[in-house]
């Protein structure tokens, strides 16, 4: 069985930063894209970032570019997502998925929240 | 790049079918087979049910079903439970690594 399982959200300030992880079982990651998307509340899905299954290339949604950095341990079959220069616009819940094209596995998520 | 367009809600009766819709451009839908679709039940995680416009990951039933025309793919669902009262997201890839999704729809089973 496939499970996901993210932490590390929670609340932060404007301008402040967190980083989330996403553990991984039952699947090698080193074998599959993985990517970070996020739900504002009330709102839709939106893709924040994918990394190529051998971390040689990530890519971020222009909104995050330069403030959001993708990477993945494969040792610890884990993935991470390091948020800087956070804004009131990030607050979502962040899930962690396998997959580039189609998100075949989904984890629970966790919310981050950007507020003072 | 814009999300994809869907409408924000749907309804159907138990047994009937429903048909949503997500229209993109010749730059996403347009472009490539990759449209997939997520269900999500309020207060859970998204669940793939379609991918790559018609395909069904194990476990799905067969009353979802895929399709596409040009720059707008199709969810339908047929036979309706209660049980598929969700939100349903379509998405698409959209070049460069990105991938796009639509703004969701709403689908009550009245």
């Amino acid at each position: 069985e496939v499970q996901l399982v993210e932490s590390g959200g929670g609340l932060v300030q404007p301008g402040g930063s967190l980083r989330l992880s996403c553990a991984v079982s039952g699947l090698s990651i080193s074998d599959y894209w993985m990517a970070w998307v996020r739900q504002a509340p009330g709102k839709g899905l939106e893709w924040v970032a994918n990394i190529k299954p051998d971390g040689t290339e990530k890519f971020y949604v222009d909104s995050v570019e330069g403030r959001f950095t993708i990477s993945k341990d494969t040792a610890k079959n884990s993935m991470y997502l390091q948020l800087d220069s956070l804004r009131g616009e990030d607050t979502a819940v962040y899930f962690c998925v396998s997959g580039k094209t189609a998100h075949f596995f989904w984890g629970q998520g966790t919310l981050v929240t950007v507020s003072s | 790049q814009s999300a994809l367009t869907q409408p924000p809600s749907a309804s159907g009766s138990p047994g009937q079918s429903v048909t949503l819709s997500c229209t993109g451009t010749s730059s996403d839908v347009g472009d490539n087979n990759y449209v997939s679709w997520y269900q999500q039940l309020s207060g859970k995680a998204p669940k793939l049910m379609i991918y790559e416009v018609t395909k069904r990951p194990a476990g799905v039933p067969d009353r979802f079903s895929g399709s596409k025309s040009g720059n707008t793919a199709s969810l339908t669902v047929s036979g309706l439970l209660t049980e598929d009262e969700a939100d349903y997201y379509c998405s698409s890839y959209a070049g460069n690594n990105n991938v796009l999704f639509g703004g969701g729809t709403k689908l009550t089973v009245l």
